[in-house]
């Protein structure tokens, strides 16, 4: 998984609790992407980020916020988690904005 | 445990066969395509990416076809093995940091 690891692999919780989700990388890459899978769309980007401390927003990003106070380390954060949350979360990693980018294992969050 | 749609059209091949995985893609200002597959569980992993100045490239027991004029890319895998299963999908860059991925299509490779 190309040096990038997310944790928790695997959280349930409850309807409007915080969630905070880890990706940690190891290639010293500049760009940092959260993206969400659900059975019958594509990867949808969430947010994403160009170097330390510059995120911005994708298109499904309501509802989450995310940080990157150093390169190795993007986090996102469910604020009050919904059902509507229930996914698995990938983050991605590119070296430039215009080439492949390389995921994480994923983690599944289920909302209850 | 399953991480895309139930429901996604299903390729079956015999092993050794060849495949052929299908795509077509949405804007015809994508001038760069990439390849993914994905087993149960896991993160998508990259398999070929090819520019839109190119119409073929060719990796390890992998072509992929670009079609401009219909807006089509084709993933070519030789010799499928039975590591080959998956769930494969096409990714086109729509302008900086925006891709859109598609759905995928499920490989099952016959013993």
């Amino acid at each position: 998984d190309a040096g990038i690891t997310q944790s928790p692999r695997h959280k349930v919780t409850e309807t409007g609790t915080p969630v905070t989700l880890r990706c940690h990388q190891t290639e010293n890459h500049r760009y940092m992407y959260w993206y969400r899978q659900d059975p019958g769309h594509g990867l949808r980007l969430i947010h994403y980020s160009y170097g330390v401390k510059d995120t911005d927003k994708g298109e499904v990003s309501d509802g989450y916020s995310v940080s990157r106070s150093k390169t190795e380390d993007f986090l996102l954060t469910l604020e009050s988690a919904t059902s509507s949350q229930t996914s698995v979360y990938f983050c991605a990693i590119s070296s430039t904005d215009y080439n492949e980018q390389f995921f994480g294992p994923g983690t599944r969050l289920t909302v209850l | 445990g399953e991480s895309v749609g139930l429901h996604l059209p299903t390729l079956s091949v015999q092993e050794g066969d060849n495949s052929i995985i299908n795509c077509a893609y949405s804007n015809s200002a994508s001038d760069y395509f990439i390849w993914y597959k994905q087993e149960s569980g896991k993160g998508p992993q990259f398999i070929i990416d090819i520019r839109s100045n190119m119409d073929k490239r060719q990796g390890q027991r992998v072509t992929v076809l670009l079609n401009k004029t219909v807006k089509h890319l084709s993933l070519q895998i030789a010799a499928t093995q039975p590591g080959d299963s998956a769930v494969y999908f096409c990714a086109e860059n729509t302008g900086t940091y925006k891709y859109i991925f598609g759905t995928g299509t499920r490989l099952k490779v016959l013993a």
